[in-house]
């Protein structure tokens, strides 16, 4: 079974403060994601890698920055945290090129709250 | 700008009547198109998808449809169940910069009422 953890299920951060979040996928993936999930905007890219220390801007990048230090480690910075940051924060991992399906493996999610 | 969507924010439908969720897409570009579920408090999980040289792929109570011309698609669910009520995502790939880079939609919210 693939496993998709994220470090935190909810948190709650000021305005201003460094925040990570942690992603770690045990299936030997090439390909980690980063999405937030807002109402009414569906889940939107903010960053992918598809190789260590490789990274690629999404749709939404601007406020954050992604690290690959490891294969099955992906993290997502926010550098001085925001209140239009309080999102669900979604990571999943794919194959590349493997599964014809493109399917994508989620994590449960983090709920960050900014105050 | 929204290349997935998703006009129905929310469908209410009777146990054993068919579900029919519709998606649209902008980009003639997409190569594949899937549905995922979504419970509260979970990651989205994969449900069904479809290649776009096909224009309908089954498993068991789910059907997609995909007509091309149209640039539309849409997830049947027959018969309906109570366990089936969720957020529903479309989603559409397309190869980019070394990934398989999927766009989802706004989701639909499912409920099937017992």
């Amino acid at each position: 079974d693939v496993k998709v953890t994220q470090s935190s299920r909810y948190l709650v951060k000021r305005t201003g403060e460094k925040v990570f979040l942690e992603c770690v996928q045990d299936m030997d993936h090439e390909n980690m994601f980063w999405y937030r999930q807002d109402p009414g905007l569906g889940l939107r890219l903010i960053y992918f890698s598809y190789d260590v220390k490789m990274k690629e801007k999404g749709d939404i990048p601007e406020g954050y920055s992604v690290s690959r230090e490891k294969k099955e480690r992906f993290s997502l910075i926010l550098e001085s945290a925001s209140t239009n940051q309080t999102s669900m924060y979604l990571c999943a991992s794919t194959q590349v090129g493997g599964s014809s399906y493109n399917e994508q493996f989620f994590g449960p999610g983090t709920r960050l709250t900014v105050l | 700008d929204q290349q997935v969507k998703q006009n129905s924010p929310s469908l209410s439908v009777q146990e054993g009547r068919i579900s029919i969720l519709n998606c649209d897409y902008t980009n003639s570009m997409f190569d594949y198109f899937l549905w995922y579920k979504k419970y509260p408090a979970e990651g989205p999980t994969f449900l069904i998808s479809i290649s776009s040289i096909k224009d309908k792929n089954e498993d068991g109570r789910f059907t997609v449809f995909l007509n091309k011309s149209a640039k539309h698609l849409s997830l049947h669910i027959v018969p309906s169940q109570p366990g089936d009520s969720a957020v529903y995502f479309c989603a559409a790939s397309r190869y980019q910069t070394g990934a398989n880079n999927l766009f989802f939609g706004t989701g639909t919210r499912l409920t099937v009422i017992p």
